[in-house]
């Protein structure tokens, strides 16, 4: 397809476990950003990547969260241990990494439950 | 840290009427502010991006302004449909997008 597209668009999992959220951004895009929003809430920054490489992973709440994009196309956002704080809808999005046009391009998110 | 405050958090309007959402930020110094609507359960579908250099765009039925001296930002949306009922959030930042918390939109028919 055209647009960005994420991989399941539903988790549901116990405490503990671990996870894996897919990306699959638009082709061409060299920037993938991931989101997490909340209920209610506008999405938060978690991490950006131009290319294989993440430029800025700030926004990662915490150590047991760790996102890669080893061939600088699909990302894959993993999370050990999970909480039930960790519940959200996931977004990715994906943009064409030049100055002056950033624009970001959503993908439909997963939701994430952790029981 | 930039804060992006949208008021009011939601609005309903009979079909016909135009339709105008503010979008307020605090550190004017901002790259491109952007703004996304989104369907109930659905991701964001991008609506328009105005560079900092721009003051306003078009597109359709719709045109954005950016004031970067006041920190805001006013999305237009002329004659109202009921198709047009959705949440409409505004993010604005380089790569690291800040986003308000939305206003959900009500289009009665």
């Amino acid at each position: 397809g055209a647009g960005v597209s994420q991989t399941p668009s539903n988790k549901v999992t116990e405490k503990g476990k671990y996870v894996e959220l897919r990306c699959d951004p638009i082709s061409g895009h060299t920037a993938l950003y991931w989101y997490r929003q909340s209920l209610g809430q506008g999405p938060e920054f978690l991490i950006y990547f131009q290319g294989t490489g993440a430029a800025d992973d700030s926004g990662l709440p915490n150590d047991r969260f760790f996102a890669v994009r080893p061939e600088g196309s699909v990302s894959t956002l993993k999370i050990q241990r999970t909480e039930r704080g960790d519940s959200a809808v996931y977004l990715c999005a994906s943009s064409l990494g030049t100055s002056g046009d950033n624009e970001q391009f959503f993908g439909p998110g997963t939701r994430l439950t952790v029981l | 840290k930039q804060e992006v405050t949208q008021i009011p958090a939601a609005l309903s309007v009979p079909e016909g009427e135009n339709l105008v959402l503010n979008c307020s930020f605090t550190d004017s110094a901002i790259y491109n502010l952007q703004w996304f609507r989104q369907d109930p359960g659905k991701g964001l579908t991008s609506l328009l991006l105005i560079q900092s250099s721009q003051r306003e765009q078009t597109s359709g039925r719709l045109n954005a302004s950016l004031d970067k001296s006041s920190g805001r930002s006013t999305l237009y949306i002329a004659a109202s449909q009921p198709g047009d009922s959705a949440t409409y959030l505004c993010a604005v930042g380089d790569y690291k997008l800040s986003f308000g918390a939305g206003t959900t939109v009500t289009v009665r028919a």
